[in-house]
């Protein structure tokens, strides 16, 4: 059965200072990989997915992610968080070629310090 | 806005009853999901469900069951409650099978 790890239960960071969030998968073959961020009384709002291709992937609100097979992480960075950024980020696989079945990970809460 | 609207956004019951949670997708989206996101359990996908026919289901309990009507929205039925049913139940929905899910913003149930 696939799974993902998000190691970091919660991270806190000063404005302006960079950011990563990691996420390790564990599934046969490479799936389809995602970050969602949940603020709260929100739902969840899709930051960017890796299907295949460039192992680089960039988001939305400035935030990118490195696929790395070798290391079967996908970890998501940002140079300079903002105040904004603070919430819940979730890591989540599916298999490839099925439905949109996301295997969500524990969540990462990021807090900001002014 | 994601487009997918759920409802209600709260509801508050006691433990032995039976609630439906509501699920308007995406105009022109197909397939529906839904997830449950609990303190203990996290994030987990339960059912989906594409032009109405049920296809695929996850750790769903069967106290719960789900429908996909006509006009492609969906229902979330949940029944004999208990505490531990307190959560988050989010729809998402997506155009295909395989393609982008968009999510609501979420029915948070609290039995008591």
């Amino acid at each position: 059965a696939q799974s993902v790890t998000q190691p970091d239960i919660h991270i806190t960071v000063s404005e302006g200072a960079s950011l990563e969030l990691r996420c390790n998968y564990s599934y046969g073959a490479t799936p389809y990989l995602f970050w969602y961020v949940q603020s709260p009384g929100q739902g969840l709002q899709l930051l960017l997915k890796y299907f295949s291709g460039d192992t680089l992937v960039q988001g939305i609100k400035g935030f990118e992610a490195e696929f790395k097979r070798s290391q079967s992480s996908f970890n998501l960075r940002k140079p300079s968080v903002h105040w904004s950024d603070a919430a819940e980020y979730f890591c989540a696989v599916c298999r490839i070629g099925s439905a949109r079945q996301l295997t969500f990970g524990s969540g990462t809460q990021l807090t900001v310090l002014p | 806005d994601s487009g997918v609207t759920q409802t209600p956004k709260h509801l508050i019951t006691a433990t032995g009853q039976r609630v439906t949670l509501r699920c308007s997708p995406r105009s022109g989206d197909l397939s529906v999901y839904w997830y449950q996101q609990s303190l203990d359990q996290g994030l987990q996908f339960l059912i989906q469900y594409y032009n109405g026919e049920e296809r695929a289901k996850g750790n769903i309990l069967e106290r719960f069951s789900a429908q996909q009507f006509p006009d492609l929205h969906s229902e979330l039925n949940l029944s004999s409650l208990e505490l531990g049913d307190s959560a988050l139940y989010f729809c998402a929905s997506s155009v295909k099978l395989n393609t982008e899910a968009f999510f609501g913003q979420g029915t948070r149930l609290t039995v008591v």
